[in-house]
């Protein structure tokens, strides 16, 4: 069974700055990568995924993140954030081998400050 | 733009009572999900069907039932709320099994008094 982590509960930062969402995950075989962003009171939207192929991802609205093996992560990153990006940012791991549960974390809470 | 539909969108009752969720999905998918997400925003997985075949059936409460009436629809049944059971719920759909990208709902949020 896979399991994702989130290291920071709560990030805040100013409007402009660049930001790194950290995600962890723990599974032995291939195993899909995404991440989802909710803002208060709305359900949770798809911002990108990885599989396989380029590290490197891109997502909507100027979301990239990045995978490493290695590490065990996919970090999601933004160069400069805006006020709208304050929500909560959930990785999730889907494991291909067909357990057919997609586990999430237990969610970053992002505050971009005007 | 929605194409995953939850209806209510809130729902109060009180210990005892029985409700239901229904959620309908616009987008052709064959997978259909269920998740409890607490007061702190962790997120369970409760359920999933796939082409209206139970799939994923998690360790909850037998009050709790599912139903599938064809590969759109995947509604949700509490026999006997708890206080417990007060949270929101959010239904969730894919195109096939473990694809990374899941189609969510705007949440029922069920307060039980």
């Amino acid at each position: 069974t896979q399991t994702v982590s989130q290291s920071d509960a709560h990030v805040t930062v100013f409007e402009g700055d660049s930001v790194e969402l950290r995600c962890n995950y723990s599974y032995g075989g291939s195993i899909y990568l995404s991440w989802y962003i909710q803002h208060h009171g709305r359900g949770l939207q798809f911002l990108l995924k990885y599989y396989s192929g380029n590290p490197v991802v891109q997502g909507v609205n100027g979301f990239e993140a990045e995978f490493s093996k290695s590490d065990s992560s996919f970090h999601l990153r933004k160069a400069s954030v805006h006020w709208s990006d304050s929500a909560v940012y959930f990785c999730a791991a889907s494991a291909s081998g067909g357990n057919y549960k997609p586990t999430f974390g237990k969610g970053t809470s992002l505050v971009v400050h005007p | 733009e929605t194409a995953v539909f939850q209806t209510p969108n809130y729902h109060v009752t009180q210990v005892g009572n029985e409700v239901s969720f229904n959620c309908k999905q616009t987008l052709g998918h064959d997978t259909m999900y269920w998740y409890k997400q607490d007061s702190k925003k962790l997120l369970k997985i409760m359920f999933s069907y796939n082409n209206k075949q139970l799939i994923v059936n998690e360790t909850v409460p037998r009050r709790f039932s599912p139903q599938s009436s064809d590969k759109a629809h995947l509604n949700l049944r509490i026999k006997s709320v708890e206080p417990e059971d007060s949270a929101v719920y959010l239904c969730a759909s894919s195109w096939g099994v473990n694809t990374g990208q899941l189609y969510f709902g705007e949440g029922s949020k069920l307060t039980v008094l």
